[in-house]
């Protein structure tokens, strides 16, 4: 089973920045946190990952609680190609980095 | 580019009727993966190859085998397809790179029973 909770679905406005929440309490030390997103029709597509500290790159921001039980990732200035499902999910590298997706957040931009 | 290449992008096939999926890549990575995605769900692992190592996950059924010839490709035989077997199929690879594994995943096949 997967081990996080997000919310079914989000809107937002485009220009402005998305904020996706995710719950993983029961995280583990050496489990990381990684954010998938899978625009309709296509395969899923790496976003970013993390294990304590927060994240940057080209796409978004991860930004983990200090207690690891949550994170929140940020699409800064959200388009109207970023609308997609977002997975969050945690994993550890002992297994051999197979994930397990849960359901997701489906992320709405609209104009 | 470097990429995961699947073929074809849509299988139809008749019931009970085994069908193979191809997957192949250029990124010369040692893990790959099939996963399965009905409709309006999320994918679900079937199994993965780590290296040549075959790892099958608990309940996968026996319907479904895989083959690895070599690093680059990877076929998923579904020896006897039932209607709830059409689903699209992911194939993803990955690698170890600083103790994580971040995966590349195809653009899918969708299959169709009839």
């Amino acid at each position: 089973d997967a081990k996080t909770t997000q919310p079914t679905s989000m809107d937002c406005a485009e220009g402005r920045a998305a904020n996706l929440p995710c719950n993983h309490s029961t995280i583990s030390g050496n489990e990381y946190v990684y954010w998938y997103r899978q625009i309709h029709s296509q395969g899923p597509q790496y976003i970013i990952h993390g294990l304590k500290n927060n994240e940057t790159n080209e796409m978004a921001s991860l930004i983990i609680t200090e207690d690891r039980k949550s994170s929140t990732l940020i699409l800064p200035h959200a388009t109207l190609r970023d609308t997609a499902v977002y997975y969050c999910i945690v994993t550890d590298g002992g297994s051999q980095g197979n994930l397990i997706f849960g359901k997701g957040t489906k992320l709405s931009v609209k104009p | 580019d470097a990429m995961v290449i699947q073929n074809p992008r849509y299988q139809v096939t008749q019931f009970g009727k085994p069908v193979t999926l191809s997957c192949s890549q250029t990124l010369n990575h040692n893990v790959m993966y099939w996963y399965q995605q009905k409709s309006s769900q999320a994918p679900k692992l079937l199994f993965h190859y780590y290296d040549k190592d075959f790892n099958n996950e608990a309940d996968t059924p026996d319907n479904f085998q895989s083959r690895r010839p070599n690093t680059s490709f990877c076929f998923l035989d579904i020896r006897s397809p039932g209607l709830g077997d059409a689903a699209m199929y992911l194939c993803a690879t990955s690698r170890l790179a600083g103790g994580t594994y971040e995966q590349y995943f195809g653009p899918g096949t969708r299959l169709t029973v009839t």
